[in-house]
């Protein structure tokens, strides 16, 4: 089964303080794709990043930054300096065949 | 044109009524999906395009949901009888090819409410 989960439901931060985003997913496939979506109170689903299977390197754009291991199944996401802008939730997605697994999403609020 | 575009953004509609929502994809992305985003939860697959033809519509809950894409750009998810369980919120994506290497592109959505 093809499956995503994001445990926290909800992170409230203050501004400038970091946040991880936890990511954990299940897939019998040797070969897949994990990405990264944010969804702001506007609604549209905004691409962040997509790594497939065989890329373990760590990733980082600007205060963004990724962190895969297959040995524990995770795609953690961490924002580091978090500003109000970031507030938005953000999701995890597997892609199987053609179609993505999301997970529940994330909740970020962070306060000025 | 230059994004997923879908209208209505928001559609009230009363129960046992028939709707459809619209998706213009970006020109060109031959591949084109419909998800649908209850509230609170990730998007769930419905239906995907290839072209013209549905290659995979497992994710429609029914019979009373039905996608179309007859020439391969604009697609149409129609729905009968709507019931109060279909109020969700209604993504289109699309993609150059089946979105294996390529990216996919949502629409901002159109926010069913069945009242």
């Amino acid at each position: 089964a093809q499956k995503v989960t994001q445990a926290q439901t909800e992170i409230s931060v203050v501004e400038k303080e970091d946040v991880t985003l936890d990511c954990v997913y299940e897939t019998r496939d040797t070969t897949y794709y994990l990405f990264w979506y944010k969804q702001p109170p506007s609604g549209e689903l905004v691409f962040l990043i997509r790594r497939n299977s065989f890329d373990e390197q760590n990733e980082i754009s600007g205060r963004y930054s990724w962190n895969f291991q297959k040995s524990t199944s995770s795609f953690n996401f961490t924002i580091t300096a978090s500003q109000v802008v970031d507030s938005a939730v953000y999701f995890c997605a597997l892609r199987y065949d053609y179609k993505l697994s999301f997970g529940a999403g994330t909740t970020v609020t962070v306060r000025a | 044109g230059a994004g997923v575009s879908q209208t209505p953004s928001n559609k009230v509609t009363e129960k046992g009524k028939y709707v459809e929502l619209r998706c213009d994809p970006i020109s060109g992305h031959t591949a084109l999906y419909w998800y649908r985003q209850s509230l609170g939860q990730g998007p769930e697959f419905l239906i995907y395009f290839q072209g013209t033809g549905a290659a995979d519509d497992s994710g429609l809950p029914n019979d009373r949901f039905f996608a179309v894409r007859p020439e391969g750009s604009v697609s149409t998810l129609k729905i009968q009888r709507t019931e109060r369980g279909d109020s969700a919120v209604y993504l289109c994506a699309s993609s150059k090819q089946g979105g294996q290497s390529y990216g996919y592109t949502f629409g901002s959505g159109t926010r069913l409410t069945v009242v």
